[in-house]
């Protein structure tokens, strides 16, 4: 089955700093990607859809200059945290669909992202 | 507003019975809903769909069923066994909006042997 790969699993930086997290498509190629953001308890929450070699599209209340996105090739595209502050520590998910436009997505394992 | 919701928060169930969950969404233009399971510092694992043009989807020890009308669907998880203890997650998308799913609050299963 398709599976997504999510780099690194886990990763604590300090305040002002930024933060890259990776995810890839090993055996499919995704032209669209989407990251999701869990806080504790909660639900998973939409951040963006990216998108092969074009802009990202951002949910409402999403700042694009604090979680850039890239989607360099089909099998790749990373969300980098910007200026990291405590408030972004949560659990970031990206996912991307392994066949055709309504089948299933498929998820990462998450990256748990702690801000000190 | 949440356009999807899982009003139960917990459900607990003895092994080898029935477990029911669980799913109300307000949009009517949703077209494709999905049950996720997820464990915990974990990425939610598909584990079954279906179309709106459906009323029910059956796949092993899951059936999922749609009633539009209603604007609800439950999954329906027979015999539960221990290892489906985890948190359960509906969601829904809409072709026209790009098939971006929105997830339901979750509901934590557990499953006592």
């Amino acid at each position: 089955g398709a599976v997504v790969s999510q780099h690194p699993s886990w990763v604590i930086c300090k305040s002002g700093t930024s933060v890259k997290i990776e995810c890839r498509s090993l055996d499919f190629q995704a032209t669209t990607m989407f990251w999701y953001r869990q806080f504790p308890k909660q639900s998973l929450m939409l951040m963006a859809t990216s998108n092969e070699g074009s802009k990202a599209t951002y949910e409402q209340g999403v700042e694009k200059d604090k979680f850039l996105i890239n989607h360099a090739s089909l099998t790749l595209s990373t969300l980098t945290v910007t200026s990291a502050h405590p408030e972004d520590s949560s659990f970031y998910i990206c996912s991307a669909r392994g066949g055709g436009f309504n089948s299933p997505l498929h998820f990462g394992n998450g990256t748990r992202l702690t801000v000190t | 507003d949440q356009q999807v919701k899982q009003n139960s928060p917990s459900l607990s169930v003895q092994e080898g019975r029935i477990s029911i969950l669980n799913c109300d969404y307000t949009n009517s233009m949703f077209d494709y809903f999905l049950w996720y399971k997820k464990y915990p510092a974990e990425g939610p694992t598909f584990l079954i769909s279906i179309s709106s043009i459906k009323d029910k989807n059956e796949d092993g020890r899951f059936t999922v069923f749609l009633n539009k009308s209603a604007k609800h669907l439950s999954l329906h998880i027979v015999p539960s066994q221990p290892g489906d203890s985890a948190v359960y997650f509906c969601a829904a998308s809409e072709e026209a909006a790009g098939n971006k799913l929105t997830f339901g609050g979750g509901t934590r299963v557990l499953v006592k042997p």
